[in-house]
């Protein structure tokens, strides 16, 4: 299976609003409603950020929110903070009863 | 709360086999799917497999052949073994829950473990 593309970086200065899309097959992405991504800030575990395409675990900010077209995947950040600036990880549920993590989108907040 | 704890060695040699074990508390491993994930230095992540104390287990196609992941309901852990490793294997190994009662999304993480594969 091949990972899920992602851009490599993304960057938004305070206050604006950011997308990070994570493009894959019908055979993933586009053929199941279990999408999730994940934050990761330096030398920490992943933390879970979006679940089943577009629905935020209890205690992530409403400024998170994702969406799924297609075989296309997008996580969205507004009101950028400093605090947002970490790695972003989609992952994917596959027709072979796996799971396929995107290859990952650094974010700048200028 | 349920937390997860990696434990093993910290470096292995090429060839040999990588062991490793997550410790889970707050939680019972009798229930929910249990993940290992790995991230070598510098890259994405990479998920290793899944098993439920059932005995579902699937496994990343690249790496079948080479996992095996098992649950000890006595001790509440569960554990990934790597064979013939090479320094490709080298990684932050982390040990994960999936959230509700599917195989994922992974809700619950250990802090990792770095594992190098170094003669």
């Amino acid at each position: 299976q091949s990972a899920l593309t992602q851009p490599a970086s993304v960057s938004g200065s305070p206050g604006q609003s950011i997308t990070i899309s994570c493009t894959g097959s019908s055979s993933d992405v586009g053929g199941f409603n279990y999408v999730s991504w994940y934050q990761q800030h330096p030398g920490k575990a992943p933390k879970l950020m979006i679940h089943d395409v577009s629905h935020r675990p209890s205690g992530v900010s409403d400024r998170f929110s994702a969406s799924k077209s297609g075989n296309t995947a997008s996580l969205t950040i507004s009101g950028l903070q400093a605090e947002d600036e970490a790695d972003y990880y989609c992952c994917s549920f596959t027709s072979s009863y796996t799971l396929v993590f995107g290859g990952g989108t650094k974010l700048t907040v200028l | 709360q349920v937390q997860l704890q990696e434990s093993g060695p910290g470096l292995v040699k090429p060839s040999e086999t990588l062991s490793l074990t997550c410790t889970v508390s707050g939680a019972s491993i009798t229930s929910h799917y249990w993940s290992w994930i790995r991230q070598p230095p510098g890259k994405g992540l990479e998920w290793i497999g899944y098993i439920s104390y059932t005995g579902s287990i699937n496994y990343n196609p690249p790496l079948k052949g080479r996992v095996t992941i098992s649950v000890d309901t006595s001790k509440n852990q569960f554990s990934l073994k790597l064979t013939s490793v090479t320094a490709a294997d080298t990684a932050v190994y982390y040990c994960a829950r999936a959230l509700g009662t599917g195989y994922d999304p992974f809700g619950f993480w250990g802090q990792g473990t770095m594992v190098t594969v170094s003669s």
